[in-house]
Parts: C-alpha cells; sequence; structure tokens
C-alpha cells in the first residue's frame, strides 16, 4: 500500500540528546515536510525539502536538523540545541512542493 | 505576518445539527486554502479552495472561499460521532519561486455527543 510511515510512535530524549524521528514514503513524492504541533497551536514547519540532496529551513528550524540523501526518505534529528522538544511531530509528503501534503501518522516525543 | 484564524476553537453538538465552521486569513501572496481533518494523529485532507464562490462538497461537508473577505467556511450537516475532530484551516502561500508552504490555524475542536 502506499502511504507515509514514520517511526517510533512515542519517542523519549533525555537532556542532552540527540534523537532521530523517521519519515519515509512511497508515493514517489519529491517534496517532504516536517512540521511540530503543541498543544492548542497549528502546526510549524520545521523543515522542508524539495528534491533529493537539497532542504529549506522553515519557521522553527533551531535545534533541529535533516537529511535527504534518498528521494522516499527525510529524516529528522531533534538536537540537544533544541530547548522546548516535547511536541507531536508531524512528517508530510506532495508530487511537488506546491501540491496537497499528505500526513504520516506522527511522532510523540517526550523528555525525560 | 501572515496569519489564520479559526473560529470557534472548540464546539460541542449533538448528533444531527449542522455546524459551520470558520477560517480567517491575512496573508502577503495567497494560492490556495485547505481544510484537514485531524484525529488521534495525521490530518486527512478534505478540501483544497483556490477560487471565490465555488462551493466544494464531500458527502456531508462543503466548503467555501471569499477571496474578497479573506475567509472560508466548512460546513457539516447531520453530524455524527464520527465527525468529531480538530478540523485545521492551512492557507498556502504563492512565492515568486518554487517554494511552498502552509500557515496552519489553531484549529476547530470539534465535539458530536450522541
Amino acid at each position: 500500500d502506499g502511504g507515509i510511515t514514520q517511526s517510533p510512535k512515542y519517542l523519549f530524549r533525555k537532556e542532552g540528546q540527540n534523537v532521530t524521528l523517521s519519515c519515509e514514503q512511497n508515493l514517489n513524492h519529491d517534496a517532504m515536510y516536517w512540521y511540530r504541533q503543541d498543544p492548542g497551536q497549528g502546526l510549524r514547519l520545521i523543515y522542508y525539502s524539495q528534491i533529493v540532496n537539497d532542504f529549506q529551513k522553515g519557521d522553527i528550524a533551531e535545534g533541529y536538523s535533516v537529511s535527504r540523501e534518498k528521494k522516499e526518505s527525510f529524516p529528522l534529528t531533534v538536537t540537544s540545541a533544541q530547548k522546548n522538544p516535547t511536541a507531536f511531530y508531524l512528517c508530510a509528503s506532495s508530487n511537488r512542493v506546491r501540491e496537497t501534503q499528505y500526513f504520516g501518522p506522527g511522532t510523540r516525543l517526550l523528555v525525560l | 505576518e501572515d496569519k489564520v484564524v479559526q473560529s470557534p476553537l472548540s464546539l460541542v453538538v449533538h448528533e444531527g445539527d449542522t455546524v459551520t465552521l470558520n477560517c480567517s486569513y491575512e496573508v502577503t501572496n495567497f494560492r490556495s486554502l485547505l481544510w484537514y481533518k485531524q484525529e488521534k494523529k495525521a490530518p486527512t485532507f478534505l478540501f483544497m479552495l483556490t477560487s471565490s464562490g465555488i462551493e466544494k462538497k464531500s458527502g456531508r461537508l462543503s466548503s467555501i472561499l471569499d477571496k474578497k473577505e479573506l475567509f472560508s467556511i466548512l460546513n457539516i450537516t447531520a453530524t455524527q460521532t464520527g465527525d468529531s475532530a480538530v478540523y485545521l484551516c492551512a492557507v498556502e502561500l504563492n512565492y515568486g519561486g518554487s517554494q511552498g508552504n502552509l500557515i496552519f490555524g489553531k484549529g476547530t475542536k470539534l465535539s458530536v455527543k450522541p
């Protein structure tokens, strides 16, 4: 089945630790995105990628890093520089950057 | 600053009621407006609106855009408990380059009681 998968479903981070969230899609989409959702807030864009080996900062990129070595994969690393990482993280993809985005199931990150 | 404002933030209705959710926006370079339904996890796409006055329908859901007054509404008729969710409105910006960016509202939490 075609779709977007994210793993893990829940992730716990210790202080000072880097953690990586996985996002994979088999929709053959060129563009991929990472959003953060906090309670009572809309989604906010962290990073997006239009094509392999290219990515751009979104509105809240500080404390995060990404890579796009393969078309189907767009992992997000939450670094120790991100002081408030507890949130729900959503990955999305679209055929091209300006087309409808479809979302993965999300990863909830909690800080121990 | 670009912004999208949804109202109400939460709403409780009974099955069979009709509801109207509102989304207003102030953005510098509008391209389209999208509605998503978010249940437990990922938002699922409902509608994309680009032209004023053209209603989009899908079953009991419908939506329309007013680009002059800068708002959209999402209507749900004969609500069911399965309609309970957070409904997100997002505006896509139309940059001069090849970028795309969505600005999301905070969502309207709809609870449908049996």
